[in-house]
């Protein structure tokens, strides 16, 4: 069974500095996709970016960065220069088709001015 | 765009009691999902619909929990008896396509509720 694990539960950084938040998943299948969500206090998750298994590309948007390795199975996120507004919690989620999406713990980020 | 609306946004029961909540998703999303997210964990699925049809509810304890989507738009969640493990947030999301594989998902703010 696909399984997602983020193994920092709270992360707590200082304004302008960097931060990854580590995803690691388990899947049998060779076709899969990724994605980050953030979740800030109003409660709705929002999609950040997704990414299917057979595009290793790393992504770069802004502040966000994205590290998909295969090799070690970790799809990590990187914040530059981070900013209070980042305060949230933050999911990464493994989708198996045709609709089979699991959520990983999630990693409560704070950003302290 | 208006975004996927969710009400009540609080709701506090006695355990035994039942409650409903209501989800509209984004208009022409054609299927929906209802997720529970108890507190400290990510979201777990408890239903999928496609228009009015289900999709998958194997997650959802049958026994206790009942949902709905009559038309193809908006939909209902219950619980009934409530029980103290349900105390929890229970967030509706929609997509445009007719499975969770690639689309990304649209979140409501999703209903807290504390079962006493």
């Amino acid at each position: 069974a696909q399984k997602v694990t983020q193994a920092q539960t709270e992360i707590s950084v200082v304004e302008k500095e960097d931060v990854t938040l580590d995803c690691v998943y388990e899947t049998r299948d060779t076709t899969y996709y990724l994605f980050w969500y953030k979740q800030p206090p109003s409660g709705e998750l929002v999609f950040l970016i997704r990414r299917n298994s057979f595009d290793e590309q790393n992504e770069i948007s802004g502040r966000y960065s994205w590290n998909f390795q295969k090799s070690t199975s970790s799809f990590n996120f990187t914040i530059t220069a981070s900013q209070v507004v980042d305060s949230a919690v933050y999911f990464c989620a493994l989708s198996e088709p045709p609709n089979d999406m699991r959520f990983g713990a999630g990693t409560r980020l704070t950003v302290k001015p | 765009e208006a975004g996927v609306a969710q009400s009540p946004r609080y709701k506090i029961i006695e355990k035994r009691q039942s409650v409903a909540f209501w989800c509209n998703p984004i208009s022409g999303h054609a299927t929906l999902y209802w997720y529970q997210q108890i507190l400290g964990q990510g979201p777990k699925l408890l239903i999928q619909f496609q228009n009015n049809g289900v999709v998958d509810d194997s997650q959802l304890p049958k026994d206790r929990f009942s949902a709905e989507r009559l038309k193809g738009v908006d939909s209902t969640l219950k619980i009934q008896p409530a029980k103290l493990e349900d105390s929890a947030v229970y967030l509706c999301a929609s997509s445009s396509a007719p499975d969770a594989g690639w689309e990304k998902l649209f979140f409501g703010s999703g209903t807290q509720l504390s079962v006493l």
